[in-house]
């Protein structure tokens, strides 16, 4: 099994550009999400999924879409890029839902100029 | 504000000696989670102990979980240079829906 992947791995934008990040697991999990982490502070949630075609908000959801088409992949789009979205984000997957433990993907690191 | 919040926020010890991190936390949980980050790296799952559970090992970790404190601690024993890491505590806070609350982490570093 591959795990959780993502990509791409490294990624610069220009304030206002747009851009879909890529998740995908292997595991058959229901439970799939998205965090960002700033320097030096832990993961804020930005949008999760219980499942194939249900997405729900997190804490910081401005800014970013999610759809779930599949129960393999869970991309996150970046509608218009700003600085404040430089960041590194990761993509999690967990059997059904937060009483299980989740395993997460090797991040992306987004830099908006 | 955070749900969970990890103390110290960094920790220097000598390889060998024991570490202890704190979680604490607001509102009431299902479970607690504890979670290791190397460098630049994505988080690996540790150990998970449910609100009905005081105690639970797994190898040189141990994990208590106070409810009526709200609050978990994660004991590292016979530390080790590649212990060296950030450690999250996380939690499935009722109220939060379907989803896990990530504290700020504690900075471990283990000198050899």
């Amino acid at each position: 099994n591959a795990g959780v992947t993502q990509t791409p791995k490294f990624q610069v934008l220009k304030t206002g550009q747009s851009m879909t990040l890529q998740c995908a697991q292997d595991m058959n999990h229901e439970y799939m999400s998205w965090y960002r982490q700033d320097p030096g502070m832990g993961l804020r949630l930005i949008h999760y999924s219980v499942g194939a075609g249900i997405t729900d908000q997190g804490e910081v959801p401005n800014g970013y879409n999610v759809s779930r088409s599949t129960t393999e992949d869970f991309p996150l789009r970046l509608l218009s890029a700003a600085p404040s979205q430089t960041s590194v984000y990761f993509c999690a997957s967990s059997y059904r839902d937060a009483a299980y433990e989740q395993y997460f993907g090797p991040g992306t690191r987004l830099t908006v100029t | 504000s955070q749900q969970g919040e990890e103390d110290p926020q960094a920790l220097s010890i000598q390889e060998g000696e024991n570490a202890t991190m704190n979680c604490s936390y607001k509102t009431s949980i299902n479970n607690l989670q504890w979670y290791r980050q190397n460098s630049g790296r994505g988080l690996v799952h540790l150990i998970l102990i449910r609100s009905n559970e005081r105690e639970k090992h797994s190898g040189r970790l141990r994990v208590t979980l106070d409810t009526s404190k709200k609050s978990s601690s994660l004991l590292i024993t016979a530390s080790r240079a590649a212990d060296t890491a950030s450690y999250f505590c996380a939690t499935d806070a009722r109220g939060y829906g379907q989803n896990f609350v990530f504290g700020p982490g504690t900075r471990l570093s283990v000198l050899p």
